[in-house]
């Protein structure tokens, strides 16, 4: 089974400061990987996700980026936060479409 | 292509049966099923992928109606650790489509 792994668990950060969260997965090769993010009892946005090495799919349009710079690693990365960016970051790895989709433990980044 | 749920909230005594809907408006590849719980990452449920499939967790199931579009979860003789927010997540049909949207969610309330 596929082990998903994402940190920090917490972060706190200035507006303006830049961000990188990375998630790694084991078990499992060439999944489709993806990253939602989580506002304060609200539901689970899609921001981007990637189905190989260097594909990557954006779904919302703002000042987040991400990058899969290995097959099994997968980049959050902004230059700039806004106070808007703050929320629960989720990583998530599937080994193909009918496959479940699975979630690491998330990172609670709180914009200051 | 953001699933509906319905509904918003539902307040059970333990023992009690309840029933959380999911449709789209457009033909969907797959439905996922999750359960959150506050300050934590969601966990899978089930996934469902065909047509009037129903699959079975405990006292948990699922039922997929293709050709509305529509799925439906279901909790038997709830438990008070059936309570959380759940979440339904959709694929729609068609190749290439690796999308995993989420509905808003559905808090659960079991009490004694």
């Amino acid at each position: 089974s596929q082990t998903i792994h994402q940190w920090p668990a917490t972060l706190v950060q200035p507006v303006g400061s830049p961000l990188s969260l990375e998630c790694t997965v084991e078990g499992t090769s060439n999944p489709n990987l993806y990253w939602y993010r989580q506002a304060a009892g609200r539901g689970l946005q899609l921001l981007f996700y990637s189905v190989g090495i260097g594909q990557i799919s954006s779904e919302v349009p703002q000042n987040l980026s991400a990058s899969r710079p290995q097959d099994r690693q997968f980049i959050l990365s902004s230059k700039k936060l806004l106070l808007s960016d703050s929320g629960f970051y989720l990583c998530a790895s599937r080994r193909d479409r009918d496959s479940p989709l699975h979630f690491g433990n998330g990172t609670r980044l709180t914009v200051t | 292509q953001q699933p509906v749920q319905s509904p918003q909230a539902v307040i059970l005594r333990e023992g009690e049966d309840a029933v959380i809907n999911c449709s789209s408006s457009k033909a969907l590849y797959s439905v996922h099923w999750y359960r959150q719980k506050h300050g934590e990452a969601p966990v899978f449920l089930m996934i469902l992928l065909k047509g009037g499939e129903q699959k079975g967790h405990e006292k948990i199931s699922a039922s997929f109606n293709e050709k509305k579009q529509q799925s439906s979860l279901y909790l038997t003789a709830s438990q008070l650790s059936y309570s959380g927010t759940y979440f339904c997540g959709t694929e729609l049909a068609g190749a290439g489509s690796y999308q995993l949207t989420f509905g808003k969610g559905t808090k659960l309330s079991v009490i004694p």
